[in-house]
């Protein structure tokens, strides 16, 4: 079993829909979560990040965390085509610097 | 401020041949990693420097993956010998610390081809 579940996709939305993405985890250690976003031939780059459980908001974009669950989400409302990209979850450890990644998934936002 | 700049983009060699990469982190990050993303998975953490020394080596495969980091600035990775399932896109990124509250900027990584 991974340590970090994510439905690759793709998904492919149209424009103005809610995209809802999410990764399940099985090490309870976990403390601190993450989403990038990677555009085609791009480098990841960091969109939301979250500490324990709760949620937070950035403009579109909202991250979730359940820790009782192992799980965690993001929502992005008003999605645009711009959105299009592969979003990966990630998540370390407290006092850990390694990054557990997702597979990621990959998101079409039709216009 | 300038990103983290990464040569070649892409590379195509043979089985057997050798290959290095090369990574210019953020000015004043002291924290440089290495990331292999194989289609389809997320980045896979194969080395961290925190300057010159190497913090956690434990997924890189030794036998034929070597990396360095001079100096406490640049970086090169290399592969020798190289075999088909190192294809992967080779990602580097730094932090201007190691700590857990750090974020980590990638670059755009080297898309390697071994055939």
């Amino acid at each position: 079993q991974k340590e970090v579940e994510q439905d690759p996709g793709p998904l492919s939305v149209p424009e103005g829909a809610i995209v809802s993405l999410n990764c399940t985890y099985s090490n309870s250690a976990f403390q601190y979560f993450m989403w990038y976003r990677q555009y085609s031939r791009k480098g990841p780059e960091l969109l939301m990040y979250t500490y324990s459980s709760g949620n937070k908001e950035d403009g579109r974009f909202t991250a979730q965390v359940d820790k009782s669950s192992k799980y965690i989400s993001l929502f992005i409302r008003d999605s645009q085509p711009s959105d299009s990209a592969t979003y990966l979850c990630a998540m370390k450890r407290s006092n850990d610097y390694k990054l557990s990644f997702g597979a990621g998934t990959t998101v079409t936002v039709r216009a | 401020e300038a990103g983290v700049a990464q040569s070649p983009r892409y590379k195509i060699i043979e089985k057997r041949q050798s290959v290095a990469f090369w990574c210019n982190p953020i000015s004043g990050h002291a924290t440089l990693y290495w990331y292999q993303q194989i289609l389809g998975q997320g980045p896979k953490l194969l080395i961290q420097f925190q300057n010159n020394g190497v913090v956690d080596d434990s997924q890189l495969p030794k036998d034929r993956f070597s990396a360095e980091r001079l100096k406490g600035v640049d970086s090169t990775l290399k592969i020798q010998p190289a075999k088909l399932e190192d294809s992967a896109v080779y990602l580097c990124a730094s932090s201007f610390s190691g700590g857990v509250n750090t974020e980590a900027f990638f670059g755009q990584g080297t898309r390697l081809t071994v055939v």
